[in-house]
């Protein structure tokens, strides 16, 4: 089964508002990665937080990371309309990677 | 540097038929990795190559392979196609296998 899960599915939020979306992941990790996927392309990786680090932060982007509860979350600040997009969580559990679901966030203008 | 790139990026294959994917890994990648991304299962490990050996591979049937040779670049192949394959498939490569660049992926299409 899938290593990780994010919560919520579907995120609709202003221009301006914050965004956050949370991970939950199954097994121990090396380090958590973020990605965002604009329709159906590839994806771009936003923040790695390895697992002996509790926050981290890139530009408008807050992530943290909770190993004793296995979660995860990521903090958009200040969201743009370019800011629309599904973002995944990734555990790198050593041997693989595993994506988690993915939460459909739609920034309106 | 340049980035991932993969071809083709589109392709109509009929059942039963095999193909191969190619992907081209940013210049001093060792590590590529294959994914299959679809609407129901979401993004799924296949398979990592790092310097031209299979270092890990995820839970796919053995009609899914791939190689990489000496010059980093990966082959992914697919033989006797199944409705079931229609997906998009993405290759990302990496140093050391941690942050990944993805590519633009191949929109796979089994009829």
């Amino acid at each position: 089964s899938q290593q990780g899960e994010e919560d919520p599915q579907a995120l609709s939020i202003q221009e301006g508002e914050n965004a956050t979306m949370n991970c939950s992941y199954k097994t121990s990790i090396n380090n958590l990665q973020w990605y965002r996927q604009n329709s159906g392309r590839g994806l771009v990786h936003l923040i790695l937080i390895r697992s002996n680090e509790r926050e981290k932060h890139s530009g408008r982007l807050r992530v943290t990371l909770d190993t004793s509860k296995k979660s995860s979350s990521l903090l958009i600040t200040a969201s743009r309309a370019a800011d629309t997009a599904s973002y995944f969580c990734a555990t790198d559990a050593g041997n693989q990677f595993y994506f988690g679901t993915g939460t459909s966030l739609t920034v309106i203008p | 540097k340049a980035g991932v790139t993969q071809t083709p990026r589109y392709l109509i294959k009929t059942r039963g038929q095999q193909v191969t994917l190619s992907c081209s890994p940013i210049s001093g990648h060792r590590s590529v990795s294959w994914y299959q991304q679809t609407p129901g299962q979401g993004l799924q490990f296949l398979f990592e190559y790092f310097s031209e050996t299979q270092r890990n591979k995820g839970n796919f049937p053995g009609r899914f392979s791939g190689r990489q040779f000496s010059n980093s670049r990966s082959e992914m192949n697919v033989s006797t196609l199944e409705l079931g394959d229609s997906a998009l498939y993405l290759c990302a490569s990496s140093t050391y296998g941690d942050e990944q660049y993805f590519g633009p992926g191949t929109r796979l299409t089994v009829t």
